[in-house]
């Protein structure tokens, strides 16, 4: 059972590239989620998948597109790579998705992806 | 808007001491709060979490601890380990955001 497994681990851009991170949960969760982590902070969320078909903004949207393939994967996508983007990403997942306070979730996360944008 | 501090970005502990981690928070409507472990080169991994009609729980060598009067929260690790060095963060979910802390790194001191 490997949990959330985020490809590639590494990664380096030329400003302008294109690429697209993967990531795949084998736990049938129905909620997946890309966040960003940029030295000495917390991680804030990119995108989020509720369910599969659907996908909506989180915190720091601008700059990628996400995009909901299956229940199980789920992948976030940079058109035109930046310097600003540099940052490790995290993908987790969740069994269920909390909408009113009532249901306790919790999120498991990949191991990441550390990306340059040179 | 929402959000999630940490007191002190990091704390030092000797081996074997208990270990104290704080947490501020500034959204009274938050009502489920997590504590993640992120070791170096890893992701986060959940600790323990509590609801807000709760003001105690307890795990495995941690408990977790919530003032909703003063929006506080803690995380005490009993008998530090040399394992136990890594970040950890407090996390509000008071929405169907998850909202993280920027993080205290725990050292352990031999």
């Amino acid at each position: 059972n490997a949990g959330v497994t985020q490809t590639p681990k590494f990664q380096v851009l030329k400003t302008g590239q294109s690429m697209t991170l993967q990531c795949a949960q084998d736990m049938n969760h129905n909620s997946m989620y890309w966040y960003r982590q940029d030295p000495g902070m917390g991680l804030r969320l990119i995108y989020y998948s509720a369910s599969e078909g659907t996908t909506d903004k989180g915190e720091v949207p601008n700059g990628y597109n996400v995009s909901r393939l299956n229940k199980r994967e789920f992948s976030l996508r940079l058109e035109s790579a930046a310097p600003s983007q540099t940052s490790v990403y995290f993908c987790a997942s969740t069994q269920g998705f909390w909408t009113s306070g009532r249901t306790k979730n919790i999120q498991y996360f990949g191991a990441g992806t550390r990306l340059s944008v040179l | 808007g929402e959000s999630v501090g940490l007191h002190l970005p990091t704390l030092s502990v000797q081996e074997g001491d208990n270990s104290i981690i704080n947490c501020a928070y500034s959204n009274s409507a938050s009502d489920y709060f997590i504590w993640y472990k992120q070791e170096s080169g890893k992701g986060p991994q959940f600790i323990i979490d509590i609801r807000s009609n709760m003001d105690k729980r307890q795990g495995q060598r941690v408990t977790v601890l919530l003032n909703k009067t003063v929006k506080h929260l803690s995380l005490q690790i009993a008998a530090t380990q040399p394992g136990d060095s890594a970040v950890y963060f407090c996390v509000l979910s008071g929405t169907y955001k998850y909202i993280f802390g920027t993080g205290t790194r725990l050292k352990v001191l031999a």
